[in-house]
């Protein structure tokens, strides 16, 4: 079993709805947790960087933590053509590498 | 913008023959940086840990003495694939942690360059 699990995809939703993402953890030691955006042919951006349970929110995406289900979410608002892309978790424990999930693909169509 | 620098973004070059990337922090200083490679609808494969004025620390199952890497300054790192084949052609993507953006250097967030593909003929 990985120590995170996403779900691959692909992920195809219209324009404007919602897109909901979601990896799952078996590593309790985690404890920081952040969600990148890669478009095809480069590198992760970054889009959010959490290390406490609960809800975090920047402009249309919000990124959800639940450390006693080790499950967390990323929300995208009003989603665009332009949000098409793979979304990657990633996580780690104090001072120790980052551990990534595999990668969800987003197609949002206009 | 940007936070970290990788060149280039794409080269071919023979089998046999060695190729440098290079990646660069923007505006600060890196102590650490890391090299990850990525096959086609995979995720990112942590390759090694590149630190400034020592060796670097290479991940289980990675030659050390084909992919070369050099941390010779703060901000510049370099990573060497030596006497390429086809099968090394992948995407390498460098990072580092932007100082000041997480509760310690070490547990801040990653930051990617845009990633280099190698494509051996």
């Amino acid at each position: 079993q990985k120590e995170v699990e996403q779900d691959p995809g692909p992920l195809s939703v219209p324009e404007g709805a919602i897109v909901s993402l979601n990896c799952t953890y078996s590593n309790s030691a985690f404890q920081y947790f952040m969600w990148y955006r890669q478009y095809s042919r480069k590198g992760p951006e970054l889009l959010m960087y959490t290390y406490s349970s609960g809800n975090k929110e920047d402009g249309r995406f919000t990124a959800q933590v639940d450390k006693s289900s080790k499950y967390i979410s990323l929300f995208i608002r009003d989603s665009q053509p332009s949000d098409s892309a793979t979304y990657l978790c990633a996580m780690k424990a104090a001072g120790n590498k980052l551990t990534f999930g595999g990668g969800t693909r987003v197609l949002v169509k206009p | 913008g940007a936070v970290v620098s990788q060149h280039p973004s794409w080269v071919i070059c023979k089998s046999g023959t060695s190729v440098k990337i290079e990646c660069r922090s923007l505006d600060f200083q890196a102590t650490t940086m890391f090299w990850y490679r990525q096959f086609p609808k995979q995720s990112l494969m942590l390759m090694a840990t590149s630190n400034e004025g020592s060796k670097a620390t290479y991940e289980q199952g990675v030659e050390k003495d084909k992919f070369l890497i050099n941390h010779a300054s703060l901000t510049l790192s370099t990573l060497t694939v030596t006497s390429a084949h086809p099968e090394d052609s992948s995407f390498y993507i460098c990072s580092a942690f932007l100082p000041g953006t997480g509760i310690s250097s070490y547990n801040s967030p990653l930051h990617f360059g845009n990633g280099t593909r190698l494509t051996v003929t």
